[in-house]
């Protein structure tokens, strides 16, 4: 069964980077893209952007341009997103999703990302 | 960009009443739309893909409808594990886009 498994929970101060990994597994990796989905506290569900696990590309929302950059690892079928810069408003739980043409059948647990002096 | 708007944002009901979510776009996004039931603490569960079809294992209690602008999510029979939050999302272009979810409560 697909599973995507992500690191653990971080605390982080304003102005840092936090990087979140998503393991994937019972699936070909490089047959979708993955996408990063957040929620602040309480709040709904913001889509970050997307990653072909194919070749690379990617697409990010534009209100994240310049502080996000997603990357994947073949070799051990694991994607990345590192968000720059963080600031109070970036404290919320992260999620990556196994992406098939924006539709999202399988996600991580979620990352916890709290951002606090 | 595309909006998605759904309404109502809350709503109470019982065990076994039969209960509707309208989902509108802000443009036609034909039937690329997605639903999705989240409970708190946990990821979203995709419902429903493609406006009208229910994803593997979902009960049938569940239902989408709709294309263009427009769309419903019906639960026939409502039963306690469906009280949670509820999500439309458009796939049709990107920056996806969710709905701002409907808080399904017991009354």
């Amino acid at each position: 069964q697909v599973q995507l498994v992500q690191s653990g929970a971080e605390v982080k101060k304003p102005g840092a980077s936090v990087k979140v990994s998503c393991k994937a597994s019972g699936y070909t990796f490089t047959s979708y893209g993955i996408s990063w989905v957040r929620q602040a506290p309480g709040q709904g569900l913001e889509w970050m952007g997307w990653i072909s696990a194919y070749n690379g590309n990617t697409n990010y929302a534009q209100k994240l341009q310049g502080r996000v950059t997603m990357t994947t690892d073949t070799s051990t079928s694991t994607a990345y997103m590192e968000l720059r810069s963080l600031r109070s408003d970036d404290t919320a739980v992260y999620y990556c999703a196994r992406d098939d043409r924006y539709t999202y059948e399988d996600w991580g647990q979620g990352t916890l990302v709290t951002v606090s002096s | 960009d595309i909006q998605m708007t759904q309404s109502p944002s809350s709503l109470s009901a019982s065990v076994g009443d039969r209960v509707t979510i309208t989902c509108r776009a802000s443009q036609s996004i034909s039937s690329y739309l997605n639903w999705y039931q989240q409970k708190p603490g946990k990821a979203p569960k995709l419902l429903i893909y493609a406006a009208s079809s229910l994803q593997s294992g979902v009960p049938s209690r569940f239902s989408g409808s709709g294309s263009g602008t427009d769309f419903t999510l019906t639960i026939s029979s409502l039963q306690p594990e469906d009280f949670a939050t509820y999500y439309c999302q458009q796939s049709y272009s990107t920056p996806q886009s969710f709905g701002q979810g409907t808080k399904l409560e017991i009354k």
